[in-house]
């Protein structure tokens, strides 16, 4: 099956710059996606980027994509202690249409 | 975005009890809806993609005898669990998707299996 793989955990001190990324091995993904989940909540869709796109920008948010490469980075600027939760990465395939997600990285913002 | 509302957040049952876990698209009509459950360790597990009016379509390894899925219209799909065990005790999370290629996920279900 198609992987999604993220690293677990990342810490950063409010006001820094966290860098997320993310990489997939379906060659055919049309769509990427960051969705992010606090304790004890369903997923918020983020943003997300069309493959044809290297880039996109939202607010604090900075999607970035290398489809050479399979991937994906989420940037998020100023961190804030209430970005603290988890992000998954997900990938469509124009096949299927079933999101594929990685496994979640835990965004630890520390004072 | 579009709003998925998933019912009740949490809920605590008897071992051998049913639990019926709703999933409503509220804005828009859900021509998709998938169920994944959410383990100890984050992972997301799809179980089963059903679109409307029709059988659910299960993943390997889920029981469809045991985790019920109707699609009955546009806006609601449900999951059922049936004589739920303690190793059913999981977050189970719905997610809805219309004519776009996004997918709205619901604020998930609790479900603990005394």
């Amino acid at each position: 099956g198609e992987d999604v793989e993220q690293s677990l955990f990342l810490s950063v001190r409010e006001g820094d710059s966290s860098v997320i990324n993310c990489t997939y091995t379906d060659s055919s993904s049309t769509y990427l996606y960051w969705y992010k989940q606090e304790p004890g909540a369903g997923l918020q869709l983020l943003t997300y980027i069309f493959s044809n796109m290297d880039m996109k920008q939202d607010q604090r948010l900075t999607v970035l994509l290398n489809k050479k490469d399979k991937h994906l980075s989420l940037r998020i600027a100023d961190t804030q202690t209430g970005d603290s939760a988890i992000y998954f990465c997900a990938e469509i395939s124009g096949g299927s249409y079933i999101p594929t997600f990685g496994r979640g990285t835990s965004l630890i913002v520390h004072p | 975005g579009a709003v998925v509302s998933q019912h009740p957040s949490r809920v605590i049952c008897k071992s051998g009890t049913s639990v019926k876990i709703e999933c409503r698209s509220l804005d828009f009509q859900a021509t998709t809806m998938f169920w994944y459950r959410q383990f100890p360790k984050k992972s997301l597990m799809l179980m089963a993609t059903s679109n409307e009016g029709s059988k659910a379509t299960y993943e390997q390894g889920v029981e469809k005898d045991k985790f019920l899925i109707n699609h009955a219209s546009l806006t609601l799909s449900t999951l059922t669990v049936t004589s739920a065990h303690p190793e059913d005790s999981s977050f189970y999370i719905c997610s809805a998707r219309g004519g776009y290629t996004e997918a709205f996920f619901g604020q998930g279900t609790r479900l603990t299996v005394v």
